[in-house]
């Protein structure tokens, strides 16, 4: 099973303010990665795939990046409604595995 | 517009059964792939199963793997999972979703859960 690792667990950042967030696989998983958002009592709303494609009507300051083992997401400018935790999952093998979250919080 | 619509939760006793359902609406459900994911309270996602559009490839999260049993009924636009010798560890909140395209191990789509509670 392929183990993906979040850091950090949370992130405290100002509006306005650059977030980024890291996950990395404990063995390649090539460019199969994906992001979702997370908000209390919602489901999970994906926000990148294939490491770096945004989803429909997700945000330009969404970005994603990397290969292999080592992937990033970037908020490059905090919004109000960005508060919330984030997942990566890797798809590349089953079975498939999420990380553990990222808490972004407003500081 | 997609519509996934988890039912069948509630609360049970360790080492019973339950069966979920998911009910699809506002796609060809036949194109798509479907998948469970469930996640424990005050936990992160964990994937449950995955079954493909015609049933013929499937799969489970090692820890499940003979307990648990996923299937799908396309004359019925639904998705189900049958869960035997429940755990306590089993609890969770269990999401029904979609592939963002037909065959794609990422998920565009999601039912707002159905929640499973194990205990005596």
């Amino acid at each position: 099973e392929i183990v993906m690792t979040q850091s950090p667990a949370t992130l405290s950042v100002s509006p306005g303010e650059r977030a980024t967030l890291s996950c990395r696989a404990s063995q390649s998983v090539g460019s199969n990665l994906a992001w979702y958002q997370q908000k209390p009592g919602q489901a999970p709303r994906l926000l990148i795939y294939v490491a770096s494609t945004r989803a429909t009507g997700i945000p330009a300051r969404f970005s994603g990046s990397g290969s292999g083992t080592e992937f990033t997401l970037t908020i490059s400018s905090l919004q109000s409604e960005d508060f919330a935790v984030y997942y990566c999952q890797q798809y590349n093998n089953w079975p498939y595995t999420f990380g553990q979250g990222t808490k972004l919080e407003i500081k | 517009e997609v519509q996934l619509v988890e039912s069948g939760g509630g609360l049970v006793q360790p080492g019973r059964s339950l069966r979920l359902s998911c009910a699809a609406s506002g796609f060809t459900f036949n194109d798509y792939a479907m998948h469970w994911v469930r996640q424990a309270p005050g936990k992160g996602l964990e994937w449950v199963s995955s079954i493909s559009w015609n049933s013929g490839t499937i799969g489970y999260a090692d820890s499940l793997k003979g307990r648990f049993t996923i299937s799908r009924d396309n004359a019925k636009n639904s998705l189900y999972l049958q869960m035997n010798s429940l755990r306590a560890e089993d609890t969770a909140l269990y999401y029904c979703a979609k592939g963002y395209y037909d065959s794609s191990g990422y998920y565009g789509d999601w039912g707002q859960g159905t929640l499973v509670t194990v205990s005596s």
